[in-house]
C-alpha cells in the first residue's frame, strides 16, 4: 500500500459525459501528479500540483482539468469524453515539488462506451 | 508523448533464471527509477539511482545508472513466480521545478514455475 488513495477504482460512462477522479496523497506529501496509462501511449504525465498550485503540465487535453484543494487532495475532471479517453488514470504524490521518488496510487479504470 | 526505449518488450523464462532488461534515452537524466506494475495495480517503486555509474541492489534486484546518463539496466536474479509483472524504467531530472517522470515502454515478464 503506497498510501495514495484513488476513487473510484472503476468507472464506465458514455461518450460526451463528464467524470471526476479523486486522489488523496500520502500523509504529508504536498505534491500530486496525474498520469494516464493507455495501451498505445503507455504511461504519460498529465499535470502536477504542489501545495494547491499548478506546477507543471504535460500531455493534458484541454477537455481535462485538475485542481488541488487546501487539504491537499486532488481531483481530475474529464469532460466531453471520447472513446479514446478510456485508460487507467493514476495519481501519485511526493513530499515536495521536486525530488527523488514518487509513489503511485492503484489507479482509476475509466471506460468510455 | 515521450517514452523511453525499453527492451526487451517481453520475456518468458523459467523459475530460477536470471533476467536482464535495459532502458535507453536520447536525453540525459540525473535520476533513474525502476517500477514494477502488477495487473490492476499502480506502479511500485523498486529501485532509485542518483549518480552515473551507480549500482544499487534491492534483494534479488540490481540496477545500474549508465555512465552516459542516457541508460539504465535492471537485473533480477533467481526469478520466482511472483516476479511476474510489467517493469518500467523512468527518467527524471529533479532539482528543477517539477518531478516529471518519463516512462519507458515497459517489459512484460512471465515466469514459468
Amino acid at each position: 500500500d503506497s498510501g495514495v488513495t484513488q476513487t473510484p477504482k472503476h468507472l464506465i460512462t458514455a461518450t460526451g459525459q463528464r467524470v471526476t477522479l479523486r486522489c488523496s496523497p500520502r500523509s504529508g506529501d504536498l505534491s500530486v501528479y496525474w498520469y494516464q496509462q493507455s495501451l498505445d501511449q503507455g504511461l504519460q504525465f498529465l499535470i502536477q500540483y504542489y501545495n494547491g498550485e499548478e506546477r507543471a503540465k504535460g500531455n493534458i487535453l484541454e477537455r481535462f482539468s485538475a485542481q488541488q484543494f487546501p487539504d491537499l487532495h486532488s481531483e481530475l475532471n474529464l469532460s466531453s469524453l471520447e472513446l479514446g479517453d478510456s485508460a487507467l488514470y493514476f495519481c501519485a504524490s511526493s513530499p515536495q515539488g521536486y525530488g527523488n521518488t514518487i509513489y503511485f496510487g492503484e489507479g482509476s479504470w475509466l471506460t468510455v462506451v | 508523448g515521450q517514452q523511453l526505449n525499453q527492451s526487451p518488450q517481453s520475456m518468458f523464462i523459467q523459475e530460477g533464471e536470471d533476467v536482464s532488461m535495459n532502458c535507453t534515452s536520447s536525453s540525459i537524466f540525473n535520476t533513474w527509477l525502476w517500477y514494477k506494475q502488477d495487473p490492476g495495480e499502480g506502479p511500485v517503486l523498486l529501485i532509485a539511482l542518483y549518480k552515473a555509474g551507480e549500482l544499487t541492489s534491492n534483494g534479488r534486484l540490481t540496477a545500474q545508472f549508465g555512465i552516459t546518463r542516457k541508460d539504465s539496466f535492471l537485473n533480477i536474479s533467481a526469478s520466482i513466480p511472483s516476479d511476474v509483472g510489467i517493469y518500467f524504467c523512468a527518467g527524471l531530472n529533479y532539482g528543477g521545478a517539477t518531478n516529471k517522470l518519463i516512462f519507458g515502454t515497459g517489459t512484460l515478464l512471465a515466469v514459468q514455475p
